[in-house]
């Protein structure tokens, strides 16, 4: 059974400031996706990475595949209010597990 | 699409009773979840469904728990009989192709007392 371990578990940041989280897998993951689930709401995808070494771009956010597919990192620059919520990594082979998720607070 | 949809949204239950949880997903989404969310336990698989059949449901977690998805456009989870160690959020998500985007419903905040 794959584990997935996510670090930190919490994470409080100024606005305007970086911020880094990471997600680590005792196996090779076929593909990695990252979601964000905010406060009463179910998670939603914010990328899936499938090639090792990988980086892609969404606006302020910055996601890298590790060359040997086993971990990632999610980075946030400038972060603002609105990004605060649940960040969550997968592995979507056969089925959809997640790890247990890194809690980001910006504060304005 | 309207999305996944998940009912009721709510539900306070008495521990011994029933509890039935609904799902639908996104038509013509041939992959179902049922997850259940806890603080301890983080997001926790518990099964899944392929063309509506059970394919793993390793993560269900006694026989107080069962799925079925009886077509395409329907599932349901039961919980019979509730203890208040299951109280969590449940959520239901579906996906068009295996490891395609997990679209998520609402989810259902169940409350054993």
């Amino acid at each position: 059974t794959q584990l997935l371990e996510q670090s930190p578990q919490f994470l409080s940041i100024q606005e305007g400031e970086n911020l880094t989280v990471y997600c680590n897998s005792s196996s090779v993951f076929s593909s990695l996706q990252w979601y964000r689930q905010e406060p009463g709401e179910g998670p939603v995808l914010l990328v899936t990475v499938v090639t090792g070494g990988e980086v892609k771009k969404l606006k302020r956010l910055t996601f890298q595949f590790g060359d040997a597919r086993k971990d990632s990192s999610l980075h946030i620059t400038a972060a603002q209010p609105g990004d605060t919520g649940l960040y969550l990594c997968a592995d979507n082979d056969y089925k959809l597990s997640f790890g247990a998720g890194t809690t980001v607070t910006v504060r304005a | 699409d309207a999305g996944v949809i998940q009912s009721p949204r709510h539900e306070v239950t008495e521990m011994g009773q029933e509890v039935t949880l609904r799902c639908k997903p996104i038509s013509g989404h041939d992959y179902l979840f049922w997850y259940r969310q806890t603080m301890m336990r983080g997001l926790e698989l518990l099964i899944y469904f392929n063309n509506n059949v059970p394919i793993d449901d390793s993560g269900m977690p006694e026989d107080r728990f069962s799925a079925k998805m009886p077509n395409a456009s329907f599932s349901t989870l039961k919980i019979q009989p509730s203890e208040p160690r299951d109280s969590a959020v449940y959520f239901c998500a579906s996906s068009l192709v295996r490891g395609g985007e997990a679209f998520f419903g609402q989810g259902t905040r169940l409350t054993v007392v």
